[in-house]
């Protein structure tokens, strides 16, 4: 079944400060991590990926941190703007056909 | 780099009806997903395909959903009889089919069922 699924279903901040999301996910077999935006009315984008064999990667903006001991995730938006202002899903890839599970997701709020 | 098609993109139908919406994936890419996503929800995987052979589609209703993908370039998702509960985005998605290759979603196809 589902696996992959959030703490918080919505984060609301203030332009410019860091944002974080959290994704919890339960299959241990899983190692590949992704992490995809959704604005409204439009399809999931990708953000940033891990391996499992990894801890942080970075990108412009984004930090996504692994921690596989407590089969944790996260997203770090830097500087956050109104642009990041959408929902935005944790994925993990099962090692087996490369089978895609979303979370629940997190809807990011950004004010102004 | 053209990404991946999908039409129509809102079709409103009564249940009971037929629908049946196209996906067209980024070049080359060998696999190929049809997603669920109903409103507030995470994406479920409805069927995925490398190249023209059904890879996993144990949660497709197969009763009423089916998929195809013949020429192993772009697919076919058909529903019909259509029911409320399928109100919901229809969501296609591509990748190169490498183990840990991006996938990458079109914007969906927006199904109304009344």
């Amino acid at each position: 079944g589902e696996s992959v699924g959030l703490h918080l279903p919505t984060l609301s901040v203030q332009e410019g400060d860091n944002s974080i999301i959290n994704c919890a996910y339960s299959n241990s077999a899983s190692d590949y991590f992704i992490w995809y935006k959704q604005e409204s009315g439009k399809g999931p984008q990708f953000i940033i990926d891990i391996r499992s064999n990894m801890d942080k990667r970075q990108g412009q903006r984004v930090t996504v941190l692994l921690n596989k001991t407590v089969k944790h995730l996260s997203l770090q938006i830097a500087a956050t703007q109104p642009g990041d202002s959408a929902v935005y899903f944790c994925a993990e890839i099962l090692n087996q056909g490369g089978k895609l599970i979303f979370g629940q997701g997190t809807e990011l709020s950004v004010k102004p | 780099e053209a990404g991946v098609a999908q039409s129509p993109r809102y079709k409103i139908i009564e249940k009971r009806q037929s629908v049946a919406f196209w996906c067209n994936p980024i070049s080359g890419h060998a696999t190929l997903y049809w997603y669920q996503q109903i409103l507030g929800q995470g994406p479920k995987l409805l069927i995925q395909f490398q190249n023209n052979g059904v890879v996993d589609d144990s949660q497709l209703p197969k009763d009423r959903f089916s998929a195809e993908r013949l020429k192993g370039v772009d697919s076919t998702l058909k529903i019909q009889p259509a029911k409320l509960e399928d109100s919901a985005v229809y969501l296609c998605a591509s990748s190169t089919g490498n183990s840990g290759n991006t996938i990458y979603f079109g914007e969906g196809s927006w199904l109304t069922v009344v």
